[in-house]
């Protein structure tokens, strides 16, 4: 059984440029979250997808936007990058019924220069 | 406060007991989370426990939940080498689909 899985692994980008990330969910979960970690912090929550729309959102700007397919993948992208963007965005998943458990995927590392 | 706390480092010797300590926000969050990520990697579940609970053991794990100080620990028994990385506190608090809410996490070095 594939856990969550996110592609790719790395990328550079420079500022001003536009990214976009992928995730699949672990089998069975049809909720997926983005959350982004900065050096030496602990993750913070970006948004929440299910049933291909965005159900809650945390204190990021409107650079920030995704998005749901019907096979409950989902998409992470940053318009008009940044230096402070840099960070490793990590995506969790989980169960409709047991979505109080995240399961995270190894997260895909972004450097802006 | 707004922050879910944790003290940032902590070392042990080998084969001794860990303990790492958090204190959260919310005294109505519903479940609590230990997650423990190594270098370069994403974050994995360790342990969770409901805000119900005053103790859960799995194994070498140990959560202990101190709902009036809003106090939640984690001991790690016997600790290995492979036991070093940095290990985050999160809450989930209620209404609905309410996302993790993290600490900055406490690196745990285990010494030889």
């Amino acid at each position: 059984d594939a856990g969550v899985t996110q592609s790719p692994t790395h990328l550079i980008k420079t500022r001003g440029q536009q990214v976009t990330l992928r995730c699949s969910p672990k089998s069975g979960h049809d909720t997926v979250s983005w959350y982004q970690q900065a050096l030496g912090q602990g993750p913070q929550f970006i948004f929440q997808y299910y049933e291909e729309e965005e159900r809650q959102r945390g204190n990021f700007p409107d650079r920030f936007s995704g998005h749901q397919f019907p096979n409950y993948s989902s998409e992470l992208n940053v318009n008009a990058l940044l230096l402070g963007d840099s960070a490793l965005y990590l995506c969790a998943s989980s169960p409709t019924k047991g979505r109080n458990t995240q399961y995270f995927g190894p997260g895909t590392r972004l450097t802006v220069l | 406060g707004e922050d879910v706390e944790q003290s940032l480092f902590l070392s042990v010797r080998e084969g001794d007991s860990s303990v790492i300590n958090c204190t959260y926000t919310d005294s109505s969050s519903t479940y609590l989370y230990w997650y423990k990520q190594e270098p370069g990697a994403g974050l994995q579940l360790l342990t969770y426990i409901f805000s119900n609970m005053d103790m859960k053991q799995d194994q070498r794990l140990t959560v202990l939940l101190n709902k009036k100080d809003k106090h939640l620990s984690l001991r790690i028994a016997d600790t290995q080498t492979g036991d070093s990385a940095i290990y985050f506190c999160a809450e989930k608090r209620p209404s609905g689909n309410t996302p993790l809410v993290f600490g900055k996490g406490t690196r745990l070095s285990v010494i030889a």
